[in-house]
């Protein structure tokens, strides 16, 4: 099964910063990672597919990269309403799996 | 508008049984994949189990691989997760979802997702 590393598991940051997230896979799942956001008490809304495609809705601050084993995920410009949990989740292959999340407070 | 409404959690002794029903509406569910996908108490998403539009084939996390079972009734437009010998790590909010992303693919379609229903094992 392929394993997926978030980093960094938490971090703070401010309104107006630039956030990045990554994600790595244990083996190569070309482009087919996505981003979810989760906010306390609510289900995860996706934000990216196939590493860089935005789900329709979602704002162009955030953005997807990469391939293989290594994906970041950006927020160019925190807003007050980012301040969540992030997920990657790998749709290469069966099982689908989650990283562990990385939460973004406020600092 | 598309519904998925979770039910049949609660509390179960370790070794025990319970079925989770999820209800969709809005959409035409014989004609979509589904999952289940469960986050136990303060910690991150655990993806549990597929199952395509027609319950042809059917896929399973390692971690209830043998104990799980999904099913549907396109009938009855309801999804199923039948889960035996539970432990206290099953311990999590359950929640049906119709992920708008396929395996290996790359158009993304709206996601649904249930409220969630909440399993606990403990004895």
């Amino acid at each position: 099964d392929i394993q997926m590393t978030q980093s960094p598991s938490a971090m703070s940051a401010s309104v107006g910063d630039r956030v990045t997230i990554t994600c790595r896979a244990s083996q190569g799942i070309s482009n087919y990672l996505a981003w979810f956001q989760q906010k306390p008490g609510k289900v995860p809304k996706r934000l990216i597919y196939a590493s860089s495609s935005l789900q329709s809705g979602v704002p162009s601050r955030f953005s997807g990269s990469g391939s293989g084993t290594e994906f970041t995920l950006t927020i160019s410009s925190l807003q007050p309403e980012d301040f969540a949990t992030y997920y990657c989740l790998q749709h290469n292959s069966y099982p689908l799996t989650f990283g562990g999340g990385t939460k973004v407070e406020i600092k | 508008q598309v519904q998925l409404v979770e039910s049949g959690g609660g509390v179960v002794q370790p070794g025990g049984s319970l079925r989770l029903s999820c209800a969709a509406s809005g959409f035409t569910f014989s004609s979509y994949g589904m999952h289940w996908v469960r986050q136990a108490p303060g910690k991150g998403l655990e993806w549990v189990a597929f199952i395509r539009y027609d319950g042809s084939n059917k896929y399973y996390a390692d971690s209830v691989k043998g104990r799980f079972t999904i099913s549907r009734d396109n009938s009855k437009n309801t999804l199923y997760l039948q889960m035996n010998s539970l432990r206290a790590e099953d311990t999590a909010v359950y929640y049906c979802a119709k992920i708008g992303i396929a395996v290996a693919g790359t158009r993304g379609f709206d996601d649904y997702w249930g409220q969630g229903t909440l399993v606990t094992v403990s004895s």
